[in-house]
């Protein structure tokens, strides 16, 4: 079976460019989460949608940051515009049913902005 | 004070060896605690899950939880240098409204 699928899997940008990242969930799953991580923070939820709908959106850090899920299959997290302090992994993971089960990650999109 | 806190290590242990790996957490009503394995430059898996008071073991993995004292831990019995990796520990907010993640320890199985 398909994991979860991440696009790009790395990507280097120049400050102030718009970032998109994509996602498409494991079949059959209805949660979806968007995780940045890095050596300082660890691992930080940023959004997590359950059924496609926004569920809790407190962990994007600030305007720049936005999050969509058109479909139970596909999602996007944009950055715009891009700062150098938006480096990190950015982790996509999904579940049936939230927390309670087991979380899949993908296998993240490498951002660089320099 | 964080709410998932783990030593950042590195723990060494030799290969055979024991590795125990601890983790404590802040907030009294986390209902499900689960330990995560991390490669380097890889996503991390989920290796166990434990909801219980106790322990919970799985092959050469056991997970110990003390909700009384808001630890968990993870025992790795016959380490092997494959499981040279950083361990994350993740715990349920009261609700289950978010998953925390600890910072990870690193550990390294030296042969």
């Amino acid at each position: 079976d398909a994991g979860v699928i991440q696009s790009p899997r790395h990507e280097v940008t120049e400050m102030g460019q718009e970032v998109t990242l994509r996602c498409k969930p494991i079949s059959g799953h209805n949660s979806l989460f968007w995780y940045r991580q890095t050596m300082m923070r660890g691992l930080e939820l940023l959004i997590y949608f359950n059924n496609n709908v926004p569920i809790d959106d407190s962990g994007m850090p600030e305007d720049r940051f936005s999050a969509k899920m058109p479909n139970a299959s596909f999602s996007t997290l944009k950055i715009q515009p891009s700062e150098p302090r938006d480096s990190a992994v950015y982790f996509c993971a999904s579940s049936f049913q939230g927390w309670g089960n087991t979380i899949y990650f993908g296998e993240g999109s490498w951002l660089t902005v320099v | 004070q964080k709410e998932v806190e783990q030593n950042s290590g590195p723990l060494s242990v030799p290969e055979g060896a024991i590795a125990s790996l601890n983790c404590t957490y802040s907030d009294r009503g986390s209902q499900s605690f689960f330990w995560y394995r991390q490669y380097s430059g890889k996503s991390p898996e989920l290796i166990m899950f434990i909801y219980s008071n106790g322990d919970k073991e799985d092959g050469r993995f056991t997970a110990q939880l003390n909700k009384a004292s808001q630890y968990v831990s993870l025992l790795i019995r016959d380490s092997q240098p494959s499981d040279s990796a950083t361990y994350l520990c993740a715990v349920t907010q009261t609700g289950a409204n978010n998953l925390f993640f600890g910072t990870g320890t690193r550990l390294t199985v030296i042969p």
